[in-house]
């Protein structure tokens, strides 16, 4: 079965700083893997994807995701937070032709 | 304007009462989606529909309803709901309900079930 995992409830770092929010995967077959973020009384925005090729892809607002086949992993990455970057940050995850599964969310709050 | 646009942003309603939520999308996709987010749990799927055909229930109890009359709109019945029921809901759209399409949500309806 498919399951994808976001290890930390929240990450906190200060603005400036790099900051990386983690997710680990486990699927049988090709992962389509997703990066989501969501704001306070809003719903969930598409910030990037890995379907195949380059590891490294880039998305929305700076964001960008290494895919890590060995390691089972796409962690999200920004090079230097700002605090407007603080939101939930949602993993998903699928197979083709399965359905997506998104992890639990990570709070990320990014300091003055 | 996020594209997929749902109506009411908040609703109270009593466990006896009987209302809808209303999701349209304005993407030109052809399949849409029911999702419950509560408190600390996982985003959960409820209803997907592809061509205006429902393609996965995930087991929700009958209080809930769905209806897509077409591939723009998208409804969910509510009648008899509990306390429990009480969550965000969210609709959101994509281009083919498999494979590389992201989806696209709308900001949701805010429900609480007094």
């Amino acid at each position: 079965a498919q399951s994808v995992a976001q290890p930390e409830d929240q990450v906190n770092v200060a603005e400036g700083n790099p900051l990386t929010v983690k997710c680990t995967y486990s699927v049988s077959g090709n992962p389509y893997l997703f990066w989501y973020v969501q704001y306070p009384n809003r719903g969930l925005q598409f910030l990037l994807k890995y379907i195949t090729g380059d590891n490294l892809v880039k998305g929305s607002y700076g964001f960008e995701a290494e895919f890590n086949k060995s390691q089972t992993s796409f962690h999200l990455k920004k090079p230097s937070a700002l605090v407007s970057d603080s939101a939930l940050y949602f993993c998903a995850v699928r197979v083709y032709t399965d359905k997506l599964i998104f992890g639990t969310g990570t709070r990320l709050q990014v300091f003055p | 304007e996020t594209g997929v646009t749902q109506t009411p942003r908040h609703l109270v309603m009593g466990m006896t009462n009987k209302k809808s939520l209303k999701c349209e999308q304005h993407l030109g996709h052809n399949a849409m989606y029911w999702y419950k987010q509560s408190a600390k749990k996982p985003l959960e799927l409820m209803f997907v529909y592809s061509l205006e055909e429902r393609v996965e229930n995930n087991s929700v109890p009958s209080r809930f309803s769905p209806e897509c009359p077409n591939s723009s709109h998208l409804f969910l019945h509510l009648h008899t709901l509990q306390p429990e029921d009480s969550a965000l809901y969210l609709c959101a759209s994509s281009q083919g309900s498999r494979g590389t399409s992201p989806l696209h949500f709308g900001n949701g309806t805010r429900l609480t079930v007094t």
